[in-house]
């Protein structure tokens, strides 16, 4: 079975702030972990994904298999980041395939206060 | 312009009616999902289907059917046999292999 667990509903920070918003998930075989977001009255869109190992909006996110985290993180948080974060969990077969089916934590509402 | 579309967007239905939510997209993807957004919940997987004329249950799949006829749409009847069917209902899709999913813009179903 794969979960994933954000244990802060609620986060708020200042502006200029960093911010960190917590991820662990549970698995046994090799996962794909992901961040989405979805600000004020729009869509639901992927922010980023472990793989790609990118930085979008200044945010990265680290996977520690040790820990079993996925932590999203900013250092200097902006108003525009005000919005509700979802940690996924994706499993991959043996050869890196994705099993397509995505596992959501409970979500974090960030609020980045001016 | 490529997309994923949910219809209706508000929806309000009767106890003990079943009523159908629409979901297509023209993305070419071969997956399909119906998630529930519930508050303090997070996004619960209802069904997906990777295929046409196959699917799978989700974690909550109870009270809700699914169809898969064309690679286009999946769309989800809620039946009288949900017992909490009020919420935001989001489908998505993706392409098998890929890793981006995909988000309609959701229907809100309200039992009245």
């Amino acid at each position: 079975a794969q979960r994933v667990t954000q244990p802060e509903k609620l986060l708020s920070v200042f502006k200029g702030a960093p911010v960190e918003l917590k991820c662990n998930y549970s698995y046994s075989g090799s996962p794909e972990l992901f961040w989405y977001v979805q600000y004020s009255r729009q869509r639901l869109q992927l922010l980023l994904r472990h793989i790609s190992r990118e930085s979008i909006k200044g945010f990265t996110a680290d996977l520690n298999k040790g820990e079993t985290s996925f932590h999203l993180k900013k250092p200097f948080a902006q108003e525009e980041d005000s919005a509700m974060y979802y940690c996924a969990l994706s499993g991959r077969d043996a050869g890196g395939t994705s099993y397509g089916k995505l596992t959501f934590g409970q979500g974090t509402i960030l609020t980045v206060h001016p | 312009d490529g997309g994923i579309t949910q219809s209706p967007k508000y929806l309000f239905r009767k106890e003990g009616q079943n009523v159908t939510l629409s979901c297509e997209q023209n993305l070419n993807h071969d997956a399909m999902y119906w998630y529930r957004q519930d508050p303090g919940q997070g996004l619960r997987l209802i069904y997906y289907s990777q295929i046409v004329n196959d699917f799978q249950k989700g974690d909550i799949a109870e009270g809700y059917s699914v169809s898969r006829e064309k690679k286009e749409s999946f769309p989800l009847t809620v039946t009288s046999a949900q017992k909490n069917p009020t919420a935001f209902y989001l489908c998505a899709s993706r392409s098998v292999g890929g890793y981006g999913y995909t988000f309609g813009s959701g229907t809100r179903l309200t039992v009245v």
